[in-house]
């Protein structure tokens, strides 16, 4: 069975540039989820997807960014502009459903730094 | 709410000793809790997880935790470390009536020495 794929793996722009992160969840999986990793903590989750319908958005910084999850497979995240604060690991995930005992798979992440 | 404290943010421990990770939760409501492995430059591993039913709960690789909600403690242990099991580690809580949002703490580093 193929894992999370999240693309690319590594980013670096500068500060107000725009970047955008690609994320191909475990085939089935009805639940999506965006995390921000910040170095030295856990992952702090940005926005959860039930199919292609938003779960939960409270912490997302909607003022500069964005996510989409058409058709209800693939997903995109956006930041724009950028800030030196958004330099962190964004960590996608995937579970077959949104209950609270389903284990969440993840993928490698993407590695962003903004100078 | 809920939230998740790992004590201790860096653990070290000699080859074939015992490994302690402690890990206290708090939430309003019947927790699910997880406990998670991140090697370098990768993703979230599942080691193991609480839902319901035995508070024991064996995972993968040797692991295990126990759920005491006396203590609202998820400590994981491991009776005999292997230099492979140096990563860095992660509890989370949720519960059913939240759609599976999931609070994770802040990690803690184990390393293992020989």
């Amino acid at each position: 069975e193929a894992g999370v794929a999240q693309s690319p793996r590594y980013k670096i722009i500068e500060k107000r540039q725009s970047v955008a992160f690609w994320c191909n969840p475990i085939s089935g999986h009805a639940t999506l989820y965006w995390y921000q990793q910040i170095l030295g903590q856990g992952p702090k989750l940005l926005i959860q997807f039930q199919n292609n319908g938003v779960v939960d958005d409270s912490q997302l910084p909607k003022d500069r960014f964005s996510a989409e999850r058409l058709k209800g497979v693939d997903s995109t995240l956006k930041i724009q502009p950028a800030k030196l604060e958004d330099s962190a690991v964004y960590l996608c995930a995937s579970s077959l459903d949104s209950g609270g005992g389903e284990t969440q798979y993840f993928g490698p992440g993407t590695r962003l730094l903004v100078l | 709410a809920q939230s998740v404290t790992q004590l201790g943010s860096h653990v070290s421990v000699s080859e074939g000793a015992l490994v302690l990770l402690r890990c206290n939760y708090s939430s309003s409501v019947p927790p699910y809790l997880f406990w998670y492995v991140q090697y370098p430059n990768q993703g979230l591993q599942l080691l193991l997880k609480y839902t319901t039913g035995a508070t024991l709960v064996k995972g993968i690789n040797g692991f295990e935790a126990e759920f005491k909600k006396s203590e609202t403690s998820f400590h994981l242990t491991k009776p005999s470390a292997h230099m492979s099991d140096a990563a860095e580690y992660f509890c989370a809580v949720t519960h059913n009536t939240n759609a599976g949002k999931s609070t994770f703490g802040d990690g803690t580093t184990l390393t293992v020495k020989p």
